[in-house]
Order: C-alpha cells, then sequence, then structure tokens
C-alpha cells in the first residue's frame, strides 16, 4: 500500500521553461516533505524540503508548494535547465522513517 | 569526507548463495537505513537502526538480516538468495531522526540474483 505516490512517471520540458512535478500521500501522521534527485548509477541526493507546517519553501530555482486538504505537494524548477534531466523522488518522514514515491524522470530539451 | 560508501558496486548470485553488503559512513550518523529500489516502486525500507548496537524492520524485511556492531558500519545480508531479491540496494545515513530528515545516500549495489 503506497502512501506515497507520483502519478506521472515522466515530464518533458523545454530549457528555460517551467517544471512541475506532483506528489500524493494518503497519511497523515506525515510532518516532513522532501525531494530528492536522483541521476544514472548514483545514490539518490537531497533536494528541498518542506514541513507540514508551512506551504511554500523556497530555495534558489526550487520551489515546493504543500496543500494539506488535499495531502498534495509539488516541485516547481523554474527555468528548467539541462543539468535538471534526473529523475526526482518525493518522500515523506513520519517517525525518522521515509516513504518515498516511484519518481518521475524530468527530460530537459535544449 | 567520502560520505556514504557501499561495498561491492556490483554481485551476480545463484538462487540459494549468501552474501553480505557493506556500508560505511564517516559523518558520524546515528541512524542508518537500507533500502532497495525496485523499477516503478520507488525506495522500499527493508531494515534501520538508530544507532550502534540496535536494528529494526523496515517496510520490506523478509529474507534480509542486518547488524550494526560499529556505528560509521551497517551490513545488510541475504542468507539464501532468491530471483525476487534482484534489485539495487541503497544505504543511507542521517544524523537525527527527530523533525526534518535529510539521509545521504550511498552510490547503490546492484545485486542479480539468477
Amino acid at each position: 500500500d503506497q502512501q506515497v505516490k507520483q502519478n506521472s512517471p515522466s515530464l518533458s520540458v523545454q530549457e528555460g521553461r517551467i517544471s512541475i512535478l506532483n506528489c500524493d500521500y494518503t497519511n497523515s501522521m506525515f510532518d516532513y516533505f522532501l525531494w530528492y534527485k536522483k541521476y544514472p548509477a548514483e545514490g539518490p541526493t537531497f533536494l528541498i524540503s518542506i514541513s507540514s507546517i508551512k506551504d511554500k519553501n523556497e530555495d534558489g530555482r526550487f520551489t515546493v508548494f504543500l496543500n494539506k486538504s488535499a495531502k498534495h505537494l509539488s516541485l516547481h524548477i523554474v527555468p528548467s535547465q539541462p543539468g535538471d534531466s534526473a529523475v526526482y523522488f518525493c518522500a515523506a518522514s513520519h517517525d525518522y522513517k521515509l516513504s518515498f514515491g516511484a519518481g518521475t524522470t524530468v527530460t530537459v530539451r535544449a | 569526507n567520502a560520505g556514504v560508501t557501499q561495498t561491492p558496486k556490483f554481485r551476480v548470485l545463484k538462487t540459494g548463495q549468501s552474501m553480505t553488503l557493506l556500508c560505511a559512513q564517516d559523518m558520524n550518523h546515528e541512524y542508518m537505513y537500507w533500502y532497495r529500489q525496485d523499477p516503478g516502486m520507488g525506495l522500499r525500507l527493508i531494515h534501520y537502526s538508530v544507532g550502534e548496537g540496535t536494528t529494526a524492520k523496515g517496510e520490506v524485511p523478509d529474507g534480509y538480516n542486518v547488524s550494526r556492531l560499529k556505528k560509521q558500519n551497517f551490513l545488510l545480508g541475504l542468507e539464501s538468495a532468491a530471483p525476487s531479491q534482484t534489485s539495487v540496494y541503497f544505504c543511507a545515513s542521517s544524523r537525527t531522526g527527530v523533525g526534518y530528515n535529510e539521509q545521504f545516500f550511498g552510490p547503490g549495489t546492484r545485486l542479480t540474483v539468477l
């Protein structure tokens, strides 16, 4: 029973445009939400996080939005760059354990 | 600092064979984790440890055992490998489990069980 879902397996976006990645969750006990980025043959690396008491967190080109009532979060990347081409995992934290979504593969076209 | 390292990077086993995957971290982190990643399923927690000498089951623990004899090392064992254990295994560590919980990941071990 997957508690964190990323329903879009892939996303293709033109360089310079906005990338929007979505994530839904079912467990209302999650207290932090994180996004990880993964390149082929490497481990995931932390990108950005948000506490459940906030609705927005921004870090440079990356912004995460949280809608608790809808149990939905999104990651915005503006502007998208070729180096952003990777797999992005949404993760949710409860009781110091992380639950991950299946990932979204982002391809940034030149 | 090397961060989190995993040994080996690749391994092929025959059904019924055993092996141990080694994870080492040099960040003095208390918490360590083992995940497996399968296509279309994201990362799933196998076992974790909240400190030296402690281990606990995660979401998919069956067929695996772990040990944390030293704070910097976390070992994952397969006693009798099965084809269903073909996967990419990631180790991770974190400073604490309280609140914001950024985990640092190793590069992964790709295991194939024939």
